[in-house]
C-alpha cells in the first residue's frame, strides 16, 4: 500500500464521541487525501492537504476537520461521531512533480468506523 | 449529485471474455481519468488512466476508450481471468485549491467465472 499506514484498521464507538484517524506515509509525498467509502457511492472526497498546515475542504466534509503538522502525518477528526459517519475511510498521497505524476493517488489499507 | 456516473453496477462474465464498464461525465474542466481495481478488504490500486487528448490508450490486457464530444468513458478487460474479479471505479480528477482532486463513479463489482 505504497508506504501508507492507517490507523486504527477498525474501530467501533458511539455517537456522540470524538474519533481521530491517523494516516502516516513514508513516501515524503506533498499530497495527502481523506476519502470515505459508502455503497451506491463510490469514494468521496472529505479533506485534502497540499503541504504542512496547508488543507482544503472536499466535497462531504461537514461534521470532519483535519490536522497536518507535519509532511508524513495527516489526521482526520469527527468530532462528534453520528451514526451516519459509519463507513470505511481510505487515505492517500500523490506525488509533487513537474510531470503529470502527481495526478496519480495512492491508497492506504482502510479503516472501517461504525458508529452505534 | 454525482459528477461521474458508472454502470453496470455488476457485471458477471466467463472466463476469456470481454468485461465492459462504461462511465460519463458532465464537468468539461475534469483533465485526467483513472480507473482503479479495489479488492476485498484492501484500498483501490490505478489500473490504467488516460488524459481527454488521448482517444484510447492500452496496456496489457486492459483498455480505455475516451469519447471527448460524448464525455463518455470506458474500461475494457479483454481475455477475462477469474483474478479480475474485484471492484473497479472510474475517477475523474480536477484542479482545485492545490491539489488535485478525483472524483469518483459508484463502481462495478466484476465477476469472472471459471
Amino acid at each position: 500500500d505504497a508506504g501508507i499506514t492507517q490507523s486504527p484498521r477498525h474501530k467501533v464507538t458511539e455517537t456522540g464521541t470524538p474519533v481521530t484517524l491517523r494516516c502516516h506515509q513514508t513516501e515524503n509525498h506533498r499530497y495527502m487525501y481523506w476519502y470515505r467509502q459508502d455503497p451506491g457511492h463510490g469514494l468521496r472526497l472529505i479533506h485534502y492537504s497540499y503541504g504542512v498546515k496547508d488543507t482544503d475542504k472536499g466535497e462531504v466534509s461537514d461534521g470532519y476537520s483535519v490536522s497536518r503538522s507535519k509532511t508524513e502525518d495527516f489526521l482526520l477528526t469527527l468530532e462528534s461521531a453520528t451514526s451516519s459517519q459509519t463507513s470505511v475511510y481510505f487515505c492517500a498521497i500523490s506525488e509533487s512533480t513537474s510531470s503529470g505524476r502527481k495526478n496519480i493517488q495512492y491508497f492506504g489499507a482502510g479503516t472501517r468506523l461504525s458508529v452505534l | 449529485q454525482q459528477q461521474v456516473k458508472q454502470s453496470p453496477q455488476s457485471l458477471i462474465v466467463q472466463k476469456g471474455g470481454i468485461s465492459i464498464i462504461n462511465c460519463a461525465y458532465e464537468n468539461t474542466a475534469f483533465d485526467y481519468f483513472p480507473w482503479y481495481q479495489q479488492f476485498p478488504g484492501k484500498g483501490p490500486a490505478l489500473l490504467i488512466a488516460i488524459r481527454p487528448d488521448v482517444s484510447e490508450k492500452k496496456e496489457g490486457r486492459f483498455t480505455i476508450s475516451f469519447n471527448k464530444s460524448a464525455k463518455q468513458f470506458s474500461l475494457h478487460i479483454m481475455d477475462s481471468q477469474p483474478g479480475d474479479s474485484a471492484t473497479y471505479f472510474c475517477a475523474a480528477s480536477i484542479w482545485r485549491t492545490g491539489a488535485n482532486n478525483l472524483f469518483f463513479g459508484t463502481g462495478t463489482r466484476l465477476t469472472v467465472i471459471p
